[in-house]
């Protein structure tokens, strides 16, 4: 059962635009979401994340939102830049379980074009 | 600063062999230590984690065995590899008792099992 669904494998977007990256859960215990970006053969390097009781977190070019209701959450990319292209991450802690993992997606490939 | 090293950075190895991969963290004390796998085409898959030394959690039974000797190192093993084992690892860490949010990752092992 997969808790953690990205369900784009891949995204392409031109550089200068939005990337919106998006993230679907379904277990209502998960309090905490988090986004990773990996670069082929690196570890996944931690980028943003959220806590449930916030709808929204910025840091620079990157926005996360979260939609509780819908169990929802997107990382926003703006403007995207070629550099940006890698395998994002989605993945969740779940309060109820053990404060020592976290549940990851399977990714999206993004690519930024020139 | 923390820093996370594994090595081999890459490793083939036949059938039936043994397995050893090592990972160490420097700049932090007591940390929560992590193996995942990463398998061609899918996501990210917690294998074992640590919160001390000599304390393993098992999230998948498998071939694959991990120990702490030591604060700061994890080891994760095998005593016959299987075709299946092929993959990326990766080694993570974390801190804190209340509950550990951010993962930080390693520059992974690519193991081929032929």
């Amino acid at each position: 059962d997969q808790q953690v669904k990205q369900n784009s494998p891949s995204l392409s977007v031109q550089e200068g635009r939005i990337s919106i990256l998006n993230c679907d859960y379904t277990n209502s215990m998960f309090d905490y979401f988090l986004w990773y970006k990996k670069y082929p053969a690196e570890g996944p390097t931690f980028l943003i994340s959220i806590s449930s009781i916030k709808d929204k977190n910025e840091d620079g070019r990157f926005t996360v939102f979260l939609n509780k209701s819908a169990k929802h959450l997107s990382l926003h990319i703006v403007p995207s830049q070629p550099g940006d292209s890698a395998v994002y991450f989605c993945a969740a802690r779940n309060s109820g379980g053990s404060n020592y993992k976290l549940t990851f997606g399977k990714g999206t490939l993004l690519t930024v074009n020139p | 600063s923390q820093t996370i090293h594994q090595w081999p950075a890459t490793l083939v190895q036949p059938v039936g062999s043994p397995l050893s991969l090592e990972c160490t963290v420097e700049g932090t004390s007591n940390p929560n230590l992590y193996w995942y796998r990463q398998a061609a085409g899918r996501g990210l898959q917690l294998l074992f984690y640590s919160v001390g030394i000599g304390q393993i959690s098992s999230e998948v039974p498998q071939n694959l065995s991990a120990s702490r000797p030591q604060d700061r190192q994890f080891i994760l093993s095998s005593k016959k590899l299987l075709l299946s084992d092929s993959g990326f690892y990766l080694c993570a860490w974390s801190v804190g008792t209340s509950g550990a949010r951010t993962q930080y990752f390693g520059p992974g092992t690519r193991l081929l099992v032929l």
